[in-house]
């Protein structure tokens, strides 16, 4: 089992529609959460953190985390055709080492 | 304005030959790192630095050396005993091991 796990995709989304993005993480000591957009050759972006349990907006995304059953999500409400891109999910092991996905890969189809 | 500024953008190597790939920072932060991603797949990570003159091998430092001379500066030499080294390398910063890492535009390697 991979230590931190997403759906490879592509997920295709309408635009203007909700996206949904699922991580699940094997380490149940992990502590912090990070979802990055990566545009094709370009490095990754930081879009959310998220540290404890429950929801996180920051405008148009929401990050959720439930420790309990290891997983963390990402949604995008009124997707744009600019939030095409691959979303990595990283996972801090807590000694300066993240886990990463290997990415879900998200198309907004106009 | 703060970042992360990796050198240079494309790299050639011939082979036996060592190249380094520079990476320099100005956000105060204590932490460097090192990735690697190869298509198609996540990052992975080759080494890591939490403070000057110290720095810790990741899951792929095979064929990679570092030096933390500086707080601003990580450079990775790609040495010739790194058979498959054509990929693209990213370079990170973070305040803490807990915090978020910010990253460089990346340097694409390949072998001539």
């Amino acid at each position: 089992q991979k230590e931190v796990e997403q759906n490879s995709g592509p997920l295709s989304v309408p635009e203007g529609a909700i996206a949904s993005l699922n991580c699940t993480y094997s380490d149940r000591v992990s502590q912090s959460f990070f979802w990055y957009r990566q545009y094709s050759g370009k490095s990754p972006e930081l879009i959310m953190s998220i540290y404890s349990n429950g929801d996180k907006e920051d405008g148009r995304f929401t990050a959720q985390l439930n420790k309990a059953s290891q997983y963390v999500s990402l949604l995008i409400r009124d997707s744009q055709p600019s939030d095409s891109a691959t979303y990595l999910c990283a996972v801090n092991r807590g000694n300066y080492q993240l886990i990463w996905g290997a990415g879900t890969k998200l198309i907004i189809k106009p | 304005d703060g970042g992360i500024t990796q050198s240079p953008k494309y790299l050639f190597r011939k082979e036996g030959q060592n190249v380094t790939l520079s990476c320099e920072q100005n956000l105060n932060h204590d932490a460097m790192y090192w990735y690697r991603q190869d298509p198609g797949q996540g990052l992975r990570l080759i080494y890591y630095s939490q403070i000057v003159n110290d720095f810790q091998k990741g899951d792929i430092a095979e064929g990679y050396s570092v030096s933390r001379e500086k707080k601003e500066s990580f450079p990775l030499t790609v040495t010739s005993a790194q058979k498959n080294p054509t990929a693209f390398y990213l370079c990170a910063s973070s305040m803490e091991g807990n915090q978020p890492q910010h990253f460089g535009d990346g340097t694409r390697l390949s072998i001539l």
